[in-house]
């Protein structure tokens, strides 16, 4: 089944102790992408990567890090999270052709961070 | 930066009536797509536009775009209960880059 999977779904964490979410597709996917889902403002776009080794940012990078060593994987790495990371986020894959494309996404990811 | 942005905020239906959604957005793209998210789940994708393409059909669902006023509308005819979603158009970046800019989505309410 093609799907793309994040773990983990839900996380509590406090100030300051770094974290991976982890996302996956098996689709052979070019694109990734990490969005933030807050109330009223929809989704905004973290970061993306084009293929393994290409990565750049969207519109709120501050505090993400990610890395594609492998086509299939996509993690987001908060070093030091804030209180302010508190969010619903989203991992999505895409076939690039000339453009983006249909966005598969993840199930989501609710993290809470006292 | 929100390149998408969703009109109205908010839409309350009977079943049967149809529903249109509008967006507007600020720089050139390659194409337009419309997202439907149920309460806190992912998205799932629901049609595509392209730039040079002005309307587009998928069963119960029309999509026009208008390049020139920067703006575009989904239509869902003849709504049904299973339709209560949130609505979501996103655009490529400014300069069709790879960006991928969401607007802050209509909510969809359709009362049995």
């Amino acid at each position: 089944e093609a799907q793309v999977t994040q773990n983990p779904r839900y996380l509590i964490t406090v100030t300051g102790k770094k974290l991976t979410v982890t996302c996956s597709q098996n689709m052979n996917h070019e694109y990734m992408s990490w969005y933030r889902q807050d109330p009223g403002l929809g989704l905004r776009q973290i970061y993306y990567s084009m293929n393994v080794e290409v990565t750049d940012k969207g519109d709120v990078p501050e505090g993400y890090k990610v890395s594609r060593k492998e086509k299939r994987n996509f993690p987001l790495i908060l070093e030091s999270p804030s209180p302010n990371q508190t969010s619903l986020y989203f991992c999505a894959s895409s076939l690039i052709q000339g453009a983006v494309n249909e966005q598969f996404f993840g199930p989501g990811t609710r993290l809470t961070v006292l | 930066s929100q390149q998408g942005e969703e009109d109205p905020q908010a839409l309350s239906i009977q079943e049967g009536e149809n529903a249109t959604m509008n967006c507007s957005y600020k720089t050139s793209i390659n194409n337009l797509q419309w997202y439907r998210q149920n309460s806190g789940r992912g998205l799932v994708h629901l049609i595509l536009i392209r730039s040079n393409e002005r309307e587009k059909h998928s069963g119960r669902l029309r999509v026009t775009l208008d390049t020139s006023k920067k703006s575009s509308s989904l239509l869902i005819t003849a709504s049904r209960a299973a339709d209560t979603a949130s609505y979501f158009c996103a655009t490529d970046g400014p300069l069709g880059g790879f960006k991928t800019i969401f607007g802050a989505g209509t909510r969809l309410f359709v009362k049995a």
